[in-house]
């Protein structure tokens, strides 16, 4: 079974709007990722949060991590239609050794 | 090369074929992972390599599935007999270390397998 839950499954907003997107996970883990994937190919990381971490920037990403309450939010701002992707989170954990566990992703659409 | 390779892009097969894909990762990576995609559905794990060995092989489906390292570098994954719930997107990927250490791991664009 998949360690992470995203939410919403989909999302579509106007370009210049922020996109967030949520994801749930199951077990204590070290570190959580964003990846983005276009067209159902090669993912693309995007940020990595520690889990001692609580906030994290990059760019016009803005991560979070709840390690009480196993979630993660990434806050996409000033959307643009290249930003139309699905996005996964992943988690790794001591107990699950080197794999990345990934959600089911959101499909996010930025309709211009 | 720059990134990860796979090869083929694309594949189809007939049901109870055998087929293999393969990856190269980045050069100088020592980790390096298989994943599978079905359609519309998060990555599943397959496979680790740490260099030549699989300390990790917990994701492989079934015995039909298999995967080989060698030389540190290319790697194949082999799917005998196959189904027509093996269509997917098989993705490879490859990190610096691995051995525990968190780090990024770079995505390939991944083989579209389908079974007829």
């Amino acid at each position: 079974s998949q360690q992470g839950e995203e939410d919403p499954q989909a999302l579509s907003i106007q370009e210049g709007e922020n996109a967030t997107m949520n994801c749930s996970y199951k077990t204590s883990i070290n570190n959580l990722q964003w990846y983005r994937q276009n067209s159902g190919r090669g993912l693309v990381h995007l940020i990595l949060i520690r889990s001692n971490e609580r906030e994290k920037h990059s760019g016009r990403l803005r991560v979070t991590l709840d390690t009480s309450k196993k979630s993660s939010s990434l806050l996409i701002t000033a959307s643009r239609a290249a930003d139309t992707a699905s996005y996964f989170c992943a988690t790794d954990a001591w107990a699950a050794g080197n794999k990345l566990t990934f959600g089911g992703g959101t499909r996010v659409l930025v309709k211009p | 090369g720059a990134g990860v390779s796979q090869s083929p892009s694309n594949k189809v097969t007939e049901k109870g074929k055998d087929v293999e894909l393969r990856c190269d990762p980045i050069s100088g990576h020592t980790a390096l992972y298989w994943y599978r995609q079905s359609l519309g559905q998060g990555l599943e794990f397959l496979i680790y390599f740490q260099g030549n060995s699989a300390p990790d092989k917990s994701g492989l489906p079934s015995d039909r599935f298999s995967a080989e390292r060698t030389g540190g570098s290319v790697s194949t994954l082999t799917i005998q007999r196959t189904q027509q719930e093996d269509s997917a997107v098989y993705l490879c990927a490859s990190s610096l270390v691995g051995g525990g250490l968190q780090e990024t791991q770079y995505f390939g664009p991944g083989t579209r397998l389908l079974v007829l």
